[in-house]
């Protein structure tokens, strides 16, 4: 089976550094993906990984360990916008779909 | 348009009738994926297709649960005799191909039967 788990919330202040940990299980590995979810609104693509080690993009870096089966989402200079749902993707192996956790509320405070 | 779509943005309808939910990938993506999203939780995989095929329908939960794609394009899925139980947020995601592993989502069909 497939089991992914997040945090289910997190609270961080404007202008400051967050790391969103999660850790997965599952049959086979073919990639690890965030998406940040704001209410009401489509996920949207933030990053993958499909090596072990960090991927850089802007203020968002993701970083995966396969060995671990861990991976973190590290968002740096916060900003109030951040203030979202961020979830944890797996494709496993021989599978097509995403196999999502249920997502990390991250409240941003000024 | 620029990306993907999905209508009707809401449905309400009532317990044992039929729906149909509609998703307009984006241009030229050849992979279409439907995802079912309850109020707390992550999407869960419905199923997958490539082309007109659906090459992976195991997410469906039961045999009320149908989808077709038959261009290629555009896709529906159906739901029949409706249960209080299926009220949720259908999404829909594309991806140029199998192999192109990013997944794009639609705003999502918000479902709710009374």
């Amino acid at each position: 089976g497939q089991n992914i788990d997040q945090p289910t919330e997190m609270t961080a202040t404007e202008g400051a550094i967050v790391q969103i940990n999660c850790t997965y299980q599952t049959s086979g590995f073919n990639g690890l993906f965030w998406y940040q979810q704001h209410a009401g609104e489509a996920p949207t693509f933030l990053s993958y990984n499909v090596l072990d080690g960090l991927e850089e993009k802007g203020r968002f870096s993701s970083f995966l360990s396969r060995s671990k089966g861990y991976s973190y989402l590290l968002l740096k200079e916060l900003q109030m916008k951040d203030s979202a749902s961020y979830l944890c993707a797996v494709k496993g192996g021989g599978a097509d779909g995403l196999t999502f956790g249920k997502g990390t509320h991250l409240i941003i405070q000024p | 348009g620029a990306g993907v779509s999905q209508t009707p943005s809401n449905k309400v309808t009532e317990k044992g009738k039929y729906v149909e939910l509609r998703c307009d990938p984006i241009s030229g993506h050849t992979a279409l994926y439907w995802y079912r999203q309850s109020l707390g939780q992550g999407p869960e995989f419905l199923i997958y297709f490539q082309g007109t095929g659906a090459a992976d329908d195991s997410g469906l939960p039961n045999d009320r649960f149908f989808a077709v794609r038959p261009e290629g394009s555009v896709s529906t899925l159906k739901i029949q005799r409706t249960e209080r139980g299926d009220s949720a947020v259908y999404l829909c995601a594309s991806s140029k191909s199998r192999g192109q592993e990013t997944q794009y989502f639609g705003p999502g069909t918000r479902l709710l039967v009374l």
